[in-house]
């Protein structure tokens, strides 16, 4: 089984300031995938970055980058030069390549002041 | 990106009704189709993992003759919401993938709005 944890419920940033949002992970499937999405207030899913377990270097996506410590089992997503429309619900999810099953955390609501 | 489409995204019914809702990849073949259920300020629950010409297989505490799942094409997939009740009431999101893509990314659906009075 896979569990994904996140334990910051909700987080603010300043504009244009960088936050890191924080994301542990367990599992015993020695090969597998973690991902990050953004789920603003009208709910739609957006996929942000991927990482796979093998990857040997951190994921980025534009503003978007992956602090994967595998040792750790923790993926951070980190997001730089915060903006207004950064607001929103943030999940980590994992999935393993044995299946296609996605299994998310609870989730981080982000705030950004301007 | 891929596109996955939800029909319809929001929906009101009375108790003891049945809602269908649609789950459609627009520009690729969905091999696999995922029924997802979340409420409000919670996280995403898989309900049910679909293949397309088989039955769905669902998670544990999932009620089969609750939720009817059918994934008849690759491009389509409907959750059944058989006899709502108030409970029942959720944002209900699929996702799809298909065979092939480097690391089977699940794209989503806008999601459905159900609220059964």
């Amino acid at each position: 089984a896979q569990k994904i944890t996140q334990t910051q419920p909700g987080m603010f940033v300043q504009e244009k300031e960088a936050v890191t949002l924080d994301c542990t992970y367990d599992t015993s499937d020695p090969s597998y995938g973690l991902f990050w999405y953004k789920q603003p207030s009208s709910g739609e899913m957006i996929f942000l970055i991927y990482q796979g377990s093998y990857d040997q270097q951190n994921a980025t996506e534009g503003r978007y980058s992956l602090n994967f410590q595998k040792a750790r089992k923790s993926a951070n997503l980190v997001i730089s030069a915060s903006q207004l429309g950064d607001s929103a619900m943030y999940f980590c999810a994992m999935r393993p390549f044995s299946n296609y099953k996605l299994t998310f955390g609870k989730g981080t609501l982000l705030t950004v002041n301007p | 990106g891929a596109v996955v489409s939800q029909h319809p995204s929001r929906v009101i019914c009375k108790s003891g009704t049945s809602v269908k809702i649609e789950c459609r990849s627009l520009d690729f073949q969905a091999t696999t189709m995922f029924w997802y259920r979340q409420f409000p300020k919670k996280s995403l629950m898989l309900m049910a993992t679909s293949n397309e010409g088989s039955k769905a297989t669902y998670e544990q505490g999932v009620e089969k003759d609750k939720f009817l799942i059918n994934h008849a094409s690759l491009t389509l997939s409907t959750l059944t919401v058989t006899s709502a009740h108030p409970e029942d009431s959720s944002f209900y999101i699929c996702s799809a993938c298909s065979s092939g893509v480097l690391y089977n990314e699940q794209f989503f659906g806008p999601g459905t709005r159900l609220t059964v009075l």
